[in-house]
């Protein structure tokens, strides 16, 4: 595996489940993060992990959790959703300020 | 006022023109720019990086970078319909750490 990956690919879900998106980067960055992108709307940060260490929730609701065991691999836990959080969610990594690389987004449904 | 603002488009391009748009930050402070390409349904892409003033090209690519009037600009020579995308303007505000705040894009739609 190159570069970073993300799984899955596609989800659907219902509002009472819980399920987790999982992002693992294979570039030796130190930062990693979260973004929800809505149709129409510009990308939106909703976390950032410096070295699996925490440093922005940007007002994300608690109904997202991430969780960072390590500094290449970066989890978004989903429980109780609403249809409004369906999306393209994104992960990238970095090493400190370079350029932020993508995965290629799970595409979420919340029915 | 937007932090980094985009003309949404849609920008259309004949094939084999010059493709050219434009970024403007409210952050004077700003110290890193990135043009990103993402195609419909996919992930955005990195495509250029600049970071001090003046003009950086790469293949097709040029990017420009005026700190004094706040704005970057990105060129596409001899555009090709495969060209067609969104490219998001990305600024790294001073202060910010590691974070950066994306435009909304600028769709571009290169006619055969």
């Amino acid at each position: 595996e190159t570069g970073v990956t993300q799984t899955p690919r596609h989800l659907v879900m219902g509002m009472t489940n819980k399920k987790s998106l999982k992002c693992e980067q294979h570039l030796g960055h130190n930062a990693m993060y979260w973004y929800k992108q809505s149709a129409k709307k510009p990308l939106e940060l909703m976390f950032v992990y410096n070295f699996k260490e925490q440093t922005e929730n940007n007002s994300v609701p608690s109904r997202f959790s991430p969780e960072c065991p390590n500094s290449s691999h970066l989890f978004l836990h989903l429980h109780t959703l609403q249809p409004e959080d369906s999306a393209l969610y994104l992960c990238a990594s970095s090493q400190d300020t370079q350029p932020q690389y993508f995965g290629p987004g799970t595409r979420l449904t919340v029915t | 006022q937007k932090e980094v603002e985009q003309n949404s488009g849609p920008l259309s391009v004949p094939e084999g023109a010059i493709a050219s748009l434009n970024c403007t930050y409210s952050d004077r402070g700003s110290q890193s720019f990135f043009w990103y390409r993402q195609y419909s349904g996919k992930s955005p892409e990195l495509i250029m990086s600049i970071y001090s003033n003046g003009d950086k090209e790469d293949g097709r690519f040029t990017a420009q970078l005026n700190k004094a009037s706040q704005y970057v600009s990105l060129l596409i020579r001899d555009s090709q319909p495969s060209d067609s995308a969104t490219y998001l303007c990305a600024v790294n505000p001073w202060a910010a750490g590691n974070k950066l705040t994306f435009g909304g894009g600028t769709r571009v739609l290169v006619k055969p």
